[in-house]
């Protein structure tokens, strides 16, 4: 069946710090690939998304690259602010066209310390 | 765009009780709506899958008649916890999708149940 893995947390970086969450993912076929973001006590946003290989996703200085080849899309950003503390989950939708259930990876917790 | 509410955002109620959420999409109409539970520290486990106007799909291990789920229209969908006891407190999150995209969900804020 599908699944996602993520790296385990939490991971705790400085402010300003390289962020990189790893994801891989199993799957037949050309899924659609998501990372989304849960604040404490809230529900998930989404935070970006690719639908097919070698697409970027961006959002709010986030980025993750649809790799085919190594069936991954890591979570990446430059310089980390306090702020982007929360839990992040990559997620995988099986094909677009029709709705398909969601497989969501663990989740990572994010602490960024000042 | 794509705005899903949920009502309430936190509930407490007695052993034995029943309770309902709520869950809106607010600017689309969602023509799939998804129940999800998720414990501390976990990820999200699918409860069940509703389509407007149709029975819910439950996941298995889920009990449907302890989870009632109903989707009268194309922006309301209800999960009722019926004689909730202190095992189903939890975070209780909803998520919507509609046609033109029905791969990308739009999740609720969810709500933080807790029964004493």
């Amino acid at each position: 069946g599908d699944s996602v893995t993520q790296m385990e947390g939490p991971v705790t970086l400085s402010e300003e710090a390289f962020l990189t969450i790893n994801c891989t993912y199993t799957a037949t076929g050309y899924p659609s690939l998501f990372w989304y973001v849960q604040y404490p006590g809230e529900g998930l946003q989404l935070l970006l998304k690719a639908t097919k290989a070698d697409d970027k996703g961006s959002n709010k200085g986030f980025e993750a690259t649809y790799r085919k080849e190594t069936t991954s899309f890591h979570l990446e950003k430059g310089s980390v602010q306090v702020s982007d503390s929360a839990v992040y989950f990559c997620a995988l939708v099986p094909s677009p066209g029709g709705y398909q259930k969601v497989t969501f990876g663990t989740g990572t917790k994010l602490q960024v310390i000042p | 765009g794509a705005v899903v509410s949920q009502h309430p955002s936190r509930v407490i109620c007695k052993s034995g009780t029943s309770v309902k959420i709520e869950c809106r999409s607010l600017d689309f109409q969602a023509t799939t709506m998804f129940w999800y539970r998720q414990f501390p520290k976990q990820s999200l486990m699918l409860m069940a899958t509703s389509n407007e106007g149709s029975k819910a799909t439950y996941e298995q291990g889920v009990e449907k008649d302890k989870f009632l789920i109903n989707h009268a229209s194309l922006t309301l969908s209800t999960l009722t916890v019926t004689s909730a006891h202190p095992e189903d407190s939890s975070f209780y999150i909803c998520s919507a999708s509609g046609a033109d995209r029905p791969y990308e969900q739009y999740f609720g804020p969810g709500t933080r149940l807790t029964v004493t």
